[in-house]
């Protein structure tokens, strides 16, 4: 089977850096997907790692260890506008669909 | 102009009622999904579609049914909904470029519905 694990909930403080891990197991592996969803609002993706190593978009970047089976979302200088839920995915091992996580909630403080 | 649509947006029913949420894409992508969201446990999936001909299970699919009447609707139909269907839905599309996998999906703005 395939399954991912990412905290409920993290805090930050306006300003600061936030990191964001996610483990998985799976069947074959083909690459982890970031996803961020404000409340009552529809996930947009954010990010995709096929290789191991760091990819940077602007402010957030997202990490792959395939030998560790684990990938971070590292989020800079945090805005408000950043607090959401953020989930973690992978494509199942048929490549047909994608496994998500069950979400990060992140909450930042002024 | 949105690229996925949901109809609609809220509903609020009552137990044994048949319930249909529509799903439209002006994406041109062959892959459409829908998933239900519950607090706490993330996006699950209850059906996909390749195509107009391809139907597929997802792990939650007991209690539903879906219909692809073209490449750009997919609608899914609770047959005598209960309250733990209550939930908010969301239909999401993907590409496929022969051989690549997905590795990003295209969210509709999600239905809230309340069973009663």
């Amino acid at each position: 089977g395939q399954s991912l694990e990412q905290p409920s909930e993290v805090t930050a403080v306006e300003g600061a850096i936030v990191q964001i891990n996610c483990t998985y197991q799976t069947s074959g592996f083909y690459g982890l997907s970031w996803y961020q969803q404000h409340d009552g609002g529809a996930p947009t993706f954010l990010s995709y790692n096929g290789l191991d190593g760091l990819e940077e978009t602007g402010r957030f970047s997202s990490f792959l260890s395939r030998s560790d089976s684990y990938g971070y979302l590292l989020l800079q200088e945090l805005q408000m506008k950043d607090s959401a839920s953020y989930f973690c995915a992978v494509p199942h091992s048929s490549a047909s669909k994608i496994i998500f996580g069950s979400g990060t909630r992140l909450s930042i403080r002024p | 102009d949105a690229d996925v649509t949901q109809t609609p947006r809220n509903r609020i029913t009552k137990t044994g009622k048949r319930i249909m949420l529509e799903c439209s894409q002006t994406k041109g992508h062959d892959r459409m999904y829908w998933y239900r969201q519950d607090p706490g446990l993330g996006l699950r999936l209850i059906y996909y579609s390749f195509d107009v001909k391809d139907i597929n299970k997802g792990e939650i699919s007991d209690g539903y049914s879906v219909s692809r009447q073209a490449q750009a609707k997919f609608s899914l139909s609770l047959e005598s909904a209960i309250p733990n269907q209550t939930a908010l839905y969301f239909c999401a599309t993907s590409d496929f470029t022969g051989g690549r996998i997905d590795n990003e999906q295209f969210f509709g703005p999600g239905t809230r519905l309340t069973v009663l």
